[in-house]
């Protein structure tokens, strides 16, 4: 079994400013990594994906993430915020040898101010 | 737009109800994933389909049941309702190709009011 931690469940940041969000999670065996991003009354969006190889993944909309193993994380970060990437984000895990189901953090709600 | 499409959007019943939510994944995906949101649970796995048939199970109470049609469609059915089932239930379907494992893409959700 596996599991996710999403260390903060609300980062607020302003305009402009560069933003983290912080993942680790836990599983005995491979897994692939994701972060969704769900927009108010929206379903979730997939932001981008660590399967294998580089470790530094660049997502949609401005946004990477790194995969390190040896600390089980995979921090999701953006250089500089938009108003429009206030949302919820939400980290989550899959058994590299599962049929795919995605177990998910909790989520972390990232409300940006002018 | 994923292209994964659910309806209803929104759901008002009583407890102690049945209602069924539909699901129709994009086109050319062959599994599809159920999960319910919940403020208390967050996002929960429920059920996967690939190509009709069941593949995994999760959390899914008994009083729920889902099934997939020839087409690719889903249902899920929920029954004997209660308050504590009021929640956001999401479709997913995955594509199956190298380069993409595991990838999801997410329908806009039922959302189930239990009153």
């Amino acid at each position: 079994a596996q599991s996710v931690t999403q260390l903060d469940s609300q980062v607020p940041v302003f305009e402009e400013a560069p933003v983290e969000l912080r993942c680790n999670y836990s599983s005995s065996v491979s897994v692939y990594l994701f972060w969704y991003v769900q927009y108010p009354n929206q379903g979730l969006q997939l932001l981008l994906k660590y399967l294998s190889g580089s470790t530094l993944v660049k997502g949609i909309n401005g946004f990477e993430a790194e995969f390190n193993k040896s600390q089980t994380s995979f921090h999701l970060r953006k250089p500089s915020v938009h108003i429009s990437d206030t949302a919820e984000y939400f980290c989550a895990v899959s058994e590299a040898d599962s049929w795919g189901k995605l177990q998910f953090g909790a989520g972390t709600q990232v409300v940006v101010t002018p | 737009d994923s292209g994964v499409t659910q309806t209803p959007k929104h759901l008002i019943t009583a407890t102690g109800q049945r209602v069924t939510l539909r699901c129709s994944p994009r086109s050319g995906d062959l599994s599809v994933y159920w999960y319910q949101q919940s403020l208390d649970q967050g996002l929960q796995f429920l059920i996967q389909y690939y190509n009709g048939e069941e593949r995994a199970k999760g959390n899914i109470l008994e009083r729920f049941s889902a099934q997939q049609f020839p087409d690719l469609h889903s249902e899920l059915n929920l029954s004997s309702l209660e308050l504590g089932d009021s929640a956001l239930y999401f479709c997913a379907s995955q594509i199956h190709s190298p380069g993409h494992y595991n990838e999801q893409f997410f329908g806009p959700g039922t959302r189930l009011t239990v009153l």
